[in-house]
């Protein structure tokens, strides 16, 4: 299993660009969720997924739009890119009713807008 | 969720027992107790949860006061490849979406 996998790895924007986030996981996995984290700070919830057809907004889901049409993958899509959304964006998933509630982490998409 | 409490960062020697404490005086009856760490800019990865009852795995122990309000994570003998940031978050373990909230965490650093 590859696990969690986000493209791409680092990408440079200019203001008012826009661009998706790709994310995948092969776990079958129900529930996906994008974070961002700024510098020195913790991980702030963007939006989630219960599954294929379902999205909900997390805690900043201002700037952002997300879609599931699979399993499999939950893109994130960053319109009319800010200087604000400069951050490092994690995509997680977890199983529907797991022991442990373990969210799998993707390795991360570096994001600059200038 | 119930807020959490870390010291921002922590020390320890290789090969000691890190012990990395976490304050949640507000927890509620339901809300569990979960660890994650963040090695360099890696994305999270999970330790380790509990609810009252002390907890181990192959990675750490989890110690809960009997009055739950504080929590200790311990690695029981530290590498340098534990040198990290550790967060300390709590909620509710309710079947659905696991919506955590990370703060700012503990940075433990391993020195030789």
């Amino acid at each position: 299993n590859a696990g969690v996998t986000q493209t791409p790895k680092f990408r440079i924007l200019k203001i008012g660009q826009s661009m998706t986030l790709q994310c995948t996981q092969d776990m079958n996995h129900n529930y996906m969720y994008w974070y961002r984290q700024d510098p020195g700070m913790g991980l702030k919830l963007i939006y989630y997924s219960v599954g294929a057809g379902i999205t909900d907004k997390g805690e900043v889901p201002n700037g952002y739009n997300v879609s599931r049409s699979t399993t499999e993958d939950f893109p994130l899509r960053l319109e009319l890119a800010a200087p604000s959304q400069t951050s490092v964006y994690f995509c997680a998933s977890s199983i529907a009713g797991g022991n442990t509630g373990e969210l799998f982490f993707g390795e991360g998409s570096r994001l600059t807008v200038l | 969720d119930a807020k959490t409490t870390q010291p921002p960062s922590m020390d320890c020697a290789e090969g000691r027992a890190a012990n990395l404490p976490c304050n949640h005086s507000t927890i509620s009856g339901n809300e569990y107790v979960y660890w994650y760490r963040q090695i360099h800019s890696q994305g999270p990865q999970y330790i380790i949860h509990g609810l009252k009852n002390n907890e181990t795995n192959e990675m750490a122990s989890l110690i809960i006061t009997e009055d739950r309000k504080s929590s200790t994570l311990i690695l029981p003998h530290a590498t340098l490849r534990d040198t990290a940031v550790y967060y300390c978050i709590v909620r509710p373990r309710i079947q659905g979406a696991q919506k955590l909230v990370f703060g700012q965490g503990t940075r433990l650093t391993i020195n030789p």
